[in-house]
Formats: C-alpha cells, sequence, structure tokens
C-alpha cells in the first residue's frame, strides 16, 4: 500500500517568507508527527496530532511554526517569516495509533532558506 | 548532552564481517525503534522493541534490548553493501504523545 508521502521534496526559499510543507499519512493512520533533521540538532520532535485531540505542540521552536490536520488525514506544516536556521529537512510520519506503534516515515522535505 | 548515545558514530566494515551498535539511555526507556536512513531518503522502520530481554531478528539484522530497558544493540550478521546507511535509535519515553526521541546516529559504510 501507499506509504506516506510529503511534499514538496525539495523548497528553496528566501529568508522572511513563508513555506507550506504539506504531509499525506498512511490511510487509516490516526497519528501523526512532524520532526525536523538537521546537522546541529539530529532528529527533533515538532508536534503530533492524534485524532480529534489537541494536538502536541511542544516541540515547536518558535511562534513562526504552526501545523495544522484537516479531517484527520492531510496535515500543512507552516513556517512563516522563515529564518536560515530553519533549514533542515522537514519528515513526517505516521501510526495507526498514538501508543506504541511504529511510526512510519515519509520521504521528507528538504527545506532551504537562502 | 544527548539523552539517547550511541556508538559508534560511524563505522567501516569489510562486506562479509558482523557488526554491532549500541544505543543507550540513561532513563528507562518504554519502547526503542531502530530506523534505517539512506541518504535523501526518509526512515526505514527496522524493529520495535518494548520489553525488558527482548530480541527480534529480521532477515539479518538482530536486536536486542537489556533487561533494564536502558539499552539496545542492533546487530548485523554477514554484513553486505546494502546495509549501508544511518541508523538511528529512537525514544519513547512514554505518555500520552509516544514522541521520539532520537539518538545522534550511527553512519555505516560496508566495503564490497
Amino acid at each position: 500500500g501507499a506509504g506516506v508521502s510529503q511534499s514538496p521534496s525539495n523548497k528553496v526559499t528566501e529568508k522572511g517568507k513563508d513555506v507550506e510543507l504539506r504531509c499525506d499519512p498512511i490511510s487509516g493512520h490516526t497519528a501523526l508527527y512532524w520532526y525536523r533533521q538537521s546537522l546541529g540538532q539530529g532528529l527533533e520532535f515538532l508536534i503530533y496530532f492524534q485524532g480529534n485531540s489537541a494536538p502536541d505542540k511542544s516541540g515547536l521552536p518558535s511562534d513562526r511554526f504552526s501545523a495544522e490536520r484537516t479531517g484527520g488525514s492531510v496535515s500543512t506544516l507552516t513556517i512563516q517569516r522563515t529564518q536560515q536556521e530553519d533549514s533542515a529537512v522537514y519528515l513526517c510520519a505516521s501510526s495507526l495509533t498514538g501508543y506504541s506503534y511504529e511510526q512510519y516515515f515519509g520521504p521528507g522535505t528538504r527545506l532551504t532558506v537562502t | 548532552s544527548q539523552e539517547l548515545e550511541q556508538s559508534p558514530q560511524s563505522l567501516i566494515v569489510q562486506e562479509g564481517k558482523n557488526l554491532t551498535i549500541n544505543c543507550t539511555s540513561s532513563k528507562t526507556l518504554y519502547g526503542l525503534y531502530w530506523y534505517k536512513q539512506k541518504y535523501g531518503e526518509g526512515l526505514i522502520f527496522l524493529m520495535m522493541l518494548q520489553k525488558g530481554g527482548e530480541e527480534k531478528s529480521h532477515e539479518k539484522i538482530t536486536a536486542k534490548l537489556d533487561e533494564k530497558k536502558q539499552q539496545s544493540s542492533l546487530h548485523i550478521t554477514a554484513s553486505q553493501p546494502s546495509h549501508a546507511g544511518i541508523y538511528l535509535c529512537g525514544a519513547d519515553r512514554g505518555g500520552a504523545t509516544n514522541k521520539l526521541i532520537f539518538g545522534t546516529g550511527t553512519l555505516l559504510a560496508v566495503q564490497p
């Protein structure tokens, strides 16, 4: 079956611009995660959605970052007024539920802020 | 300091050799996940361990979680070039979110 998909695969943007990253989880998976992978920080948790519950936003690095998940499926991560330190690979993962199930990752979106 | 320490940071082995990668936590783990990543790609799920002393195998890869649930090892037998990549351990510390904390990764190269 189809895995987690993300778009775009690569995004180059100018400092100060807003960007939107999209994630399509595996069908039927109720839990969705966003992570960020960068050279200096490794792989970091950003935000988590589970069904209709309030998202866990504890990993978002600043208020420039936000995410939403519409209809319990597709999710969009938005970064406003991008900074160079936002350059990273943004990975999305989904799991069957939010508890003790393996997370399946998408291929990521490589964001470069110039 | 990293909550999850992986060792070694990088490893070069000859094809056919065995190797072990370790992942250590200072705190008890509720779940330990092993992933593999190739450059420019996402993470590929390998195995999940939850019980102390648990051991799982898939093809030539075996992962173990110690009894205290603070250390895990990933062992590859008779390595092949297809095993090359970055191996990441991820830990679930419990709670409602199941968000994972990841180690720094181990870069594995297999020389034919």
